[in-house]
């Protein structure tokens, strides 16, 4: 059972290119969630599934999109990177019904836009 | 919108002192409280977790928090502090799938 994965684990990009993050859960999760990591900023979310061939906008999704087209896979894609996107992004499940809603994190990707 | 605030952004204590770290949240109706801890280059791990009963939650290493409905804080707490407790702590609120994670403290305990 390895819980939730990320994939890559560090990625640097140009300004302008493009790049999908995957994350993978194996818990049978139904809810899933990407976050991004700054300094001083905690964890902000940025979109969120509630199941599969679902998304929904977090509190900063702008320059992001996401896909879930199978259970266990929830997809962050950034079309046109930009430095500001420079961050960590952590991705999260969770079982999501009102009384198991505690998540259980991925190791992270740490993205470096120059 | 909900808002998490941790007032402490780095403590820095002795090995065997007590901890208590501040968690407020704005937000009036129904939430879960959680804090999460993030060891030194891994993922975050949840410490601990209320949901409903008791206001004083026990969690995993010796470390509770509890619920103070009225003043909306759920303070981390710990009677001796080890080394290994040296990390990053986040206190988050859910309400309605809405997850909000407060800024982080660094807590650094000094051997």
């Amino acid at each position: 059972n390895a819980g939730v994965t990320q994939t890559p684990k560090f990625r640097v990009l140009k300004t302008g290119q493009s790049m999908t993050l995957l994350c993978a859960q194996d818990m049978n999760h139904e809810y899933m969630y990407w976050y991004r990591q700054d300094p001083g900023m905690g964890l902000r979310l940025i979109h969120y599934s509630v199941g599969e061939g679902t998304t929904a906008k977090g509190e900063v999704p702008d320059g992001y999109n996401v896909s879930r087209l199978k259970k266990q896979n929830f997809l962050l894609g950034l079309e046109s990177a930009a430095p500001s996107q420079t961050s960590v992004y952590f991705c999260a499940s969770s079982f999501g019904d009102a009384d198991s809603v505690t998540q259980y994190f991925g190791p992270g990707t740490r993205l470096l836009v120059l | 919108a909900q808002s998490v605030s941790q007032h402490n952004h780095h403590v820095i204590l002795s090995e065997a002192a007590s901890l208590e770290l501040g968690c407020n949240y704005s937000y009036g109706g129904t939430v879960n409280l959680f804090w999460y801890v993030q060891y030194p280059g891994q993922h975050l791990q949840l410490l601990l977790k209320y949901f409903s009963g008791d206001p004083l939650v026990k969690g995993i290493k010796g470390f509770e928090a509890e619920f103070i409905k009225s003043k909306f804080s759920f303070n981390l707490r710990k009677p001796s502090v080890q080394w290994s407790d040296t990390a990053e702590y986040f206190c988050a609120v859910n309400s309605l799938n809405d997850m909000r994670f407060g800024a982080g403290t660094r807590l650094t305990v000094k051997p």
